[in-house]
């Protein structure tokens, strides 16, 4: 049972556009959400997080908008250039501090942004 | 720069073999973990690792098991390997001391026929 759930799973764009992807969530512990980028070959890597005290953050052109009455949260990315071209996920890490950290993921958007 | 690296980056095996992925990070990270990575399922979480011989269970970790032996290092072993575990396989670690970001390797093809 996933327990964040991620759409679409798959986003085409032209360069200029702004592609947003969207999760959904049902358990309330969780107090930290990031979302991860990875490239083909490579391993995922930290974009941009936020946490439920919080509405919205903004790093460059990537945002997260956070509802906390829904359980939802959404990554906009404004101006998308074709090098922003991969696969991003987005998690949610359980409160608490024997949770180690630890996360769950969505299902990945694989996103294209065409030149 | 954190390094997390894996063994291998592609791996063949034959239905019932041991299979053996190794992971190692150079930062001194408490934690360790170990995902498969499916299309359209995501990152799921098969073990992790908080200390040095500790390990707990994951959201899916029938048919593995992990060991650590060494900070720095973090196996994750396939007992008797069937064909629904090929996957793609990533490492990360952190540090909840200071971030939560995990930090990830270059993952682990593996294909068992």
């Amino acid at each position: 049972q996933q327990q964040v759930k991620q759409s679409p799973q798959s986003l085409i764009v032209q360069k200029g556009g702004i592609p947003i992807i969207n999760c959904a969530y049902e358990n309330t512990a969780f107090d930290y959400f990031p979302w991860y980028q990875q490239f083909p070959g490579k391993g995922p890597a930290l974009l941009i997080a936020i946490r439920p005290d919080v509405s919205e953050k903004k790093e460059g052109r990537f945002t997260i908008s956070f509802n906390k009455s829904a359980k939802q949260f959404s990554l906009h990315i404004m101006d998308s250039q074709p090098g922003d071209s991969a696969t991003y996920f987005c998690a949610a890490k359980y409160a608490g501090g024997t949770s180690y950290g630890k996360l769950t993921f969505g299902q990945g958007t694989i996103l294209t942004v065409h030149p | 720069d954190v390094k997390v690296t894996q063994s291998s980056r592609y791996l063949v095996k034959r239905t019932g073999e041991k299979v053996f992925l190794e992971c190692v990070q150079d930062m001194d990270h408490e934690n360790m973990f170990w995902y498969r990575q499916d299309p359209g399922l995501g990152l799921r979480l098969i073990y992790f690792s908080y200390d040095v011989k500790m390990k707990e269970k994951g959201d899916i970790p029938e048919g593995y098991s992990v060991s650590r032996e060494k900070k720095e290092r973090f196996s994750l072993i396939l007992e008797s390997a069937s064909t629904n575990q090929t996957s793609m396989y990533l490492c990360a670690s952190s540090m909840v001391r200071i971030s939560y970001e995990q930090y990830f390797g270059p993952g682990t093809r593996l294909t068992v026929t």
